[in-house]
């Protein structure tokens, strides 16, 4: 039973461009959360999703940032027009309905822009 | 927005010690979590505590739900070197979305052989 995917382990942007980060979660969960984590700090919540629907993004930035969970296929976290400050390592988590602490995090994606 | 406080930053210890960490917080917690992250890698939980004043052991770890259910410490008896790693506390449950884990800052541990 694999664990929480995410994709690509590294990613290297220049400024300007757009990140694409993916996150399958465990199967069976249909909870899905991105947290945001800069060097030797806690992670950050960001979003909450579940399929086809956005719970709680109170901790996406208001512009640039998005996200989604689609029926079908992955979670996708996307960045437009990167700038510095968007390197970090960016964390999905997945949860099955019903247990809202039993969370499962992928390894991570570590953003770093150029 | 909601903050905890985790200390200590960073320990030095021999191996064999017994480590103690711990978190407050100004805002109520209805589930305490602490996690372990090793370098590149994600947080993977360690103890989940779910009553105030529970008092919960996994194996060499031990973690207590603070009565105010504002703080929450954790114990690491007889220390060994893949214990190395940083320690993170997270709260969930207090206000906005109750799946929102809110996390510490972190304690780096170092095991000296």
């Amino acid at each position: 039973n694999a664990g929480v995917m995410q994709n690509p382990r590294h990613l290297v942007r220049r400024r300007g461009q757009e990140a694409r980060l993916r996150c399958s979660p465990v199967k069976g969960h249909s909870h899905v959360y991105w947290y945001r984590q800069l060097p030797e700090e806690g992670l950050k919540f960001m979003v909450y999703l579940q399929k086809e629907n956005i719970i709680d993004e109170s901790g996406m930035p208001k512009e640039r940032f998005s996200a989604e969970f689609p029926k079908e296929g992955p979670s996708i976290l996307r960045i437009q027009q990167v700038v510095r400050g968007d390197s970090a390592a960016y964390f999905c988590a997945s949860s099955p309905p019903g247990q809202g602490a039993d969370y499962t995090f992928g390894s991570g994606t570590r953003l770093t822009v150029v | 927005g909601q903050q905890l406080n985790q200390s200590p930053q960073s320990m030095f210890i021999q191996e064999g010690e017994d480590v103690s960490m711990n978190c407050t917080s100004s805002s109520i917690f209805n589930t305490w979590l602490w996690y372990k992250q090793d370098p590149g890698e994600g947080p993977v939980l360690l103890i989940a505590l779910y009553k105030a004043g529970e008092l919960t052991s996994n194996g060499r770890l031990t973690a207590q739900f603070g009565i105010t259910r504002k703080d929450s410490f954790l114990n690491i008896s007889a220390s060994i070197p893949s214990d190395v790693g940083i320690y993170f506390c997270a709260g969930q449950g207090s206000s906005g979305s109750a799946r929102q884990l809110t996390f510490g800052s972190g304690t780096q541990l170092t095991v000296l052989p």
